[in-house]
């Protein structure tokens, strides 16, 4: 069973770092790229970035370049999202999901990820 | 980057009836185009992609139609599951991908 699970709720302060995680698990997770998305508070799904865990391939959208990180370590099937000096406008939830077959849909999805920033 | 825009924004349907949402790329993106549900305090579910493919395990009163930068979803006879919210994503020519802002499917 392919699943997707990633790391528990965060409370952060402006200005902190943070990184969250994804475990893909029951399919070769080196062989699909995986993505953030982005969920403000009642708002609408935003795609932030992608990248393919066999090579590190990693490609940004043009919002978010620059303002996050996206990595993976093969080794225990995990991709992160990170933020180096949160502010309270990333307050949201995050989710990660598996591509299909490369095409640019996503059928897997973690669970969510809720970081809020506050001071 | 393609831009996706949703219409509209919120609709009313009674339980039985039918609905019909739509969704219009800034340029073409051929049958590159999925349709996702999103209940509240849930992660979105596939429910069409390729434009007019069902995925895996969703009911067949759910279609899907459309190509180049028209596109519509079609909820045949609407049951209690089916109010949510449902987001367009091309994914013709990514980085970036993108959504639509969304249509809210609210009990009438």
């Amino acid at each position: 069973e392919v699943q997707l699970v990633q790391s528990g709720s965060e409370v952060k302060k402006p200005g902190e770092s943070l990184q969250i995680s994804c475990k893909g698990s029951g399919y070769s997770f080196t062989t699909y790229w995986i993505g953030w998305v982005r969920q403000m508070p009642g708002k609408g799904l935003e795609w932030m970035g992608i990248i393919y865990p066999g090579d590190s391939d990693t490609r940004y959208s043009p919002s978010f370049q620059g303002q996050v990180t996206i990595s993976a370590d093969k080794s225990i099937s995990t991709a992160y999202l990170q933020w180096s000096s949160l502010e309270a406008s990333d307050t949201a939830m995050y989710y990660c999901a598996r591509l299909e077959g490369g095409s640019g849909w996503y059928y897997y999805w973690g669970q969510g990820t809720l970081v809020t920033v506050s001071s | 980057e393609i831009v996706m825009t949703q219409s509209p924004a919120t609709l009313s349907v009674s339980p039985g009836e039918r609905a019909t949402l739509s969704c219009r790329a800034s340029q073409s993106v051929s049958s590159n185009l999925a349709w996702y549900q999103q209940k509240p305090g849930q992660a979105p579910r596939v429910l069409i992609y390729g434009a007019s493919t069902r995925a895996t395990g969703i009911p067949a009163r759910f279609s899907g139609s459309g190509s180049g930068t028209e596109f519509t979803l079609t909820i045949s006879s609407l049951q209690s599951e089916d109010f949510a919210v449902y987001y367009c994503q091309q994914y013709n020519n990514w980085p970036p991908l993108t959504f639509g802002g969304g249509t809210k499917v609210e009990i009438k």
